[in-house]
C-alpha cells in the first residue's frame, strides 16, 4: 500500500496563477482533510471531507475550494494564488476503527508564491 | 469551539537529558493522539490514548493522559539526537472525527 500519496511536492507560483493540488489514498477511509503548515502555526485545517461526496470547512478555507472525486481522492484547488498561500500543504486520511483512531498524511508539497 | 494548548514551543537539550511537553484541551476529550514530525517530513502517528489516566510507553517515551482527560503529556527519558523533530498532539470529542491539533513542540537535542 502507498497509504497517502500527494503531488506535487514543490511548486512555484506566480500570484494570481491558479492551480490543483493532487491527492490520494489507497486504504479504503471514509475521511480525508487537507491542512496547511506554517512556521509557529502548527496544523490548520482548510477542508475536510467525512465521507464521498461531502465536503466542509475547516479554520481557514478562504481562498480554496475542494473536490472529493471519489473515495480515494480528494483534490484542493488554489483558484487566484497569493503570497498569503505560501505554506506547505498536507493532505491526511482519517482511520477510525474500534480501538483506535489514527490519521495518515501524505509527503505534503511545498508551495510557494512570489 | 475546542482549543488545544501545546507548552512549550520549542525545548533545546543536551543529549541525555529529559524532555516533556505538554497539552491542555479547553473541552472534555474523547482520546488524544501524538504524532511525531521529524525535520522535513510529514507527521506520523505514534499513540493514542482514551482512558482517564491512562499511561502508555514506547520504550524512552511516556504518554499519560489526564484524570479529566483534558490534558495529556509526551516524556522522552535521556534523549538522542534520533528524537529531533516536531511532537503534536491532537485532541478529539465526542463523535468528532476532526482533531484538533496543538501547535507543537519543537525538540532540538545538542549532541
Amino acid at each position: 500500500n502507498a497509504g497517502v500519496t500527494q503531488t506535487p511536492k514543490f511548486q512555484v507560483l506566480k500570484t494570481g496563477q491558479s492551480m490543483t493540488l493532487q491527492c490520494a489514498q489507497d486504504m479504503n477511509h471514509n475521511s480525508m482533510y487537507w491542512y496547511r503548515q506554517d512556521p509557529g502555526m502548527g496544523l490548520r485545517l482548510i477542508y475536510y471531507s467525512a465521507s464521498e461526496g461531502t465536503t466542509d470547512k475547516g479554520e481557514v478555507p478562504n481562498g480554496y475550494n475542494v473536490s472529493r472525486l471519489n473515495k480515494r481522492e480528494f483534490s484542493l484547488r488554489l483558484e487566484s494564488a497569493a503570497p498569503s498561500q505560501t505554506s506547505v500543504y498536507f493532505c491526511a486520511s482519517y482511520k477510525r476503527g474500534r480501538f483506535q483512531e489514527t490519521q495518515y498524511f501524505g509527503p505534503g508539497t511545498r508551495l510557494l508564491v512570489l | 469551539g475546542q482549543q488545544v494548548m501545546q507548552i512549550p514551543q520549542y525545548q533545546h537539550v543536551q543529549e541525555g537529558e529529559d524532555f516533556t511537553t505538554y497539552c491542555n484541551s479547553s473541552t472534555t476529550l474523547s482520546n488524544i493522539q501524538w504524532y511525531k514530525q521529524r525535520p522535513g517530513g510529514h507527521p506520523v502517528f505514534l499513540i493514542q490514548l482514551v482512558k482517564s489516566g491512562e499511561v502508555k510507553k514506547q520504550k524512552r517515551l511516556t504518554f499519560q493522559f489526564g484524570e479529566a482527560k483534558k490534558n495529556s503529556s509526551l516524556h522522552i527519558t535521556a534523549t538522542q539526537t534520533t528524537d529531533v523533530g516536531t511532537y503534536f498532539c491532537a485532541g478529539t470529542s465526542g463523535g468528532s472525527y476532526i482533531p484538533t491539533f496543538g501547535r507543537g513542540t519543537s525538540l532540538i537535542v545538542h549532541p
